[in-house]
């Protein structure tokens, strides 16, 4: 069975202010990751993805995460939060060719001016 | 091109009647996904179609609910004798699968309310 763990359902930080969403996971075979991002009253939309390669993946608006397999871990990461950076963010996997993704409860960043 | 659409965006139903929510997905995509999201909670899976498949029903959570995807296209999801505890945002996703990348692109949803 796999499973995806994002431990702070919520996390406040300041502007300009450096920012990490925790994202664990549990897989028994190979796995994909992503992170989504859910703006107040909108679908969702992929923030980044890890497929191989490189571990350090980046994606929009100067987000990064980093796949850590021995931690199995997948952190998001932002140097400097804007207020508009404020949404709900979900970690999600993808394992063993198989296509049904697993997401996480999600973390509210929340952005003090 | 265009996304993933749903209907209707918003539905406002009284409790024990029935609902069908739709779902088009991208042209092409072979994969589509239905969750549920309530409120102050994340996203919960509810059935998922690849292709030709046997549909994934792990997750609905009770009879009442059921879900078809014909000619590999379009999804209607249906509730049946819908409870206050239905009431929720029901999101719709596709995906192109390995040629994509699994990248998931989702619907704005259809929020459900049960009076």
């Amino acid at each position: 069975a796999q499973s995806v763990t994002q431990l702070d359902s919520q996390v406040p930080v300041f502007e300009e202010a450096p920012v990490e969403l925790r994202c664990n996971y549990s897989s028994s075979v190979s796995v994909y990751l992503f992170w989504y991002v859910q703006y107040p009253n909108q679908g969702l939309q992929l923030l980044l993805k890890y497929l191989s390669g490189s571990t350090l993946v980046k994606g929009i608006n100067g987000f990064e995460a980093e796949f850590n397999k021995s931690q199995t871990s997948f952190h998001l990461r932002k140097p400097s939060v804007h207020i508009s950076d404020t949404a709900e963010y979900f970690c999600a996997l993808v394992s063993g060719g198989y296509q049904k993704v697993t997401f996480g409860t999600g973390t509210k960043l929340q952005v003090i001016p | 091109g265009a996304g993933v659409s749903q209907s209707p965006s918003n539905k406002v139903t009284e409790k024990g009647k029935d609902v069908e929510l739709r779902c088009d997905p991208i042209s092409g995509h072979t994969a589509l996904y239905w969750y549920r999201q309530s409120l102050g909670q994340g996203l919960e899976f509810l059935i998922y179609f690849q292709g030709n498949s046997a549909p994934d029903k792990s997750g609905l959570p009770s009879d009442r609910f059921s879900a078809e995807r014909t000619g590999g296209s379009v999804s209607t999801l249906t509730i049946q004798r819908t409870q206050q505890e239905d009431s929720a945002v029901y999101l719709c996703a596709s995906s192109h699968g390995t040629v994509g990348g699994y990248e998931q692109y989702f619907g704005p949803g259809t929020r459900l309310t049960v009076t």
